[in-house]
C-alpha cells in the first residue's frame, strides 16, 4: 500500500489554465505539507496543514490555494498558471505537528507551456 | 532567513571509495535530517539527529550532528552503485512546533561500478 499518494504524476498544461493536484496519506498522520522542487532540485515548503487547519503559508502567490477536506487529504489548486510554476510538487505528511520526520509522495511534475 | 548549505553539490566516485557530504548553517536547528531521493521519486528519510554531537550509523552510512547543532555530515564507507542518488539535508528551525523543514540544495552522488 502506498503511504502518501499523489495524482496526477504528470501534468502538462497551458499558461492561464487552472489545475489541481490531489494528495492522500493512509498513515493516520495529522500533518500534511506541500513542497515545490525547482529545476535545481531545491525543495521549498509551500503550505502545511494540521488536522485540516492551515499552519504554514510560505508567502506563496494567492493563485495557489490548498484545501484539506479531512486530515488524510490535502489538495493543491493553482489558478492562472504561469511558466514559472513549472516544477515538481511534492506532498508529504508527518505524524503530528512538531514531528520532523516527513514522508513524501512520488511527486507531480507540472509543465506549463 | 535560515539557510543550509550542502557541499559538494556533485560527487562522482568509484565503487569502494569513501565520501563525506557536509551540511552547514550559521543558525541553530532543533533537529536535522538526511533524505535520499532517486529520480522520479520523492525524498526518503534516512535519519534524524536531534542532540548536539550525536552520531548515528545506518549500515555503511554515518551521520553526525555538530556540537552546536548548526551543521551535520554524512559519511559513506565503501560506496556502492546502489548509493547513487540525491542526498538532501533538512533542518527544523526552532521553535520545534511547526514541522517546517528547511532543505539544503542537495548533493548528487554517482557511484560508478
Amino acid at each position: 500500500d502506498t503511504a502518501v499518494s499523489q495524482t496526477p504524476k504528470y501534468l502538462v498544461t497551458q499558461m492561464g489554465n487552472d489545475k489541481s493536484i490531489k494528495c492522500e496519506q493512509n498513515l493516520g498522520h495529522d500533518t500534511m505539507y506541500w513542497y515545490k522542487q525547482d529545476s535545481k532540485k531545491f525543495l521549498k515548503i509551500m503550505f502545511s496543514y494540521n488536522n485540516k487547519e492551515l499552519i504554514i503559508n510560505e508567502t506563496v502567490p494567492n493563485r495557489f490555494s490548498p484545501k484539506s477536506p479531512d486530515k488524510a487529504h490535502l489538495n493543491l489548486h493553482i489558478n492562472s498558471l504561469e511558466l514559472g510554476d513549472s516544477a515538481v510538487y511534492f506532498c508529504a505528511s508527518s505524524q503530528a505537528l512538531g514531528v520532523y520526520e516527513q514522508y513524501f509522495g512520488p511527486g507531480t511534475r507540472l509543465t506549463v507551456t | 532567513t535560515q539557510l543550509l548549505e550542502q557541499s559538494p553539490q556533485f560527487l562522482s566516485i568509484q565503487e569502494g571509495e569513501n565520501l563525506t557530504v557536509y551540511c552547514n548553517s550559521s543558525s541553530v536547528f532543533s533537529s536535522l535530517q538526511w533524505y535520499r531521493q532517486e529520480p522520479g521519486e520523492g525524498p526518503v528519510l534516512l535519519v534524524t539527529v536531534v542532540t548536539g554531537g550525536e552520531v548515528k550509523k545506518l549500515k555503511r552510512l554515518t551521520f553526525q550532528f555538530g556540537d552546536a547543532r548548526k551543521d551535520s555530515s554524512l559519511h559513506i564507507t565503501a560506496a556502492q552503485p546502489g548509493d547513487t542518488g540525491l542526498y538532501l539535508c533538512a533542518g527544523g528551525p526552532p521553535p520545534s512546533n511547526t514541522g517546517k523543514l528547511i532543505f539544503g540544495q542537495g548533493t548528487t552522488l554517482q557511484v560508478k561500478p
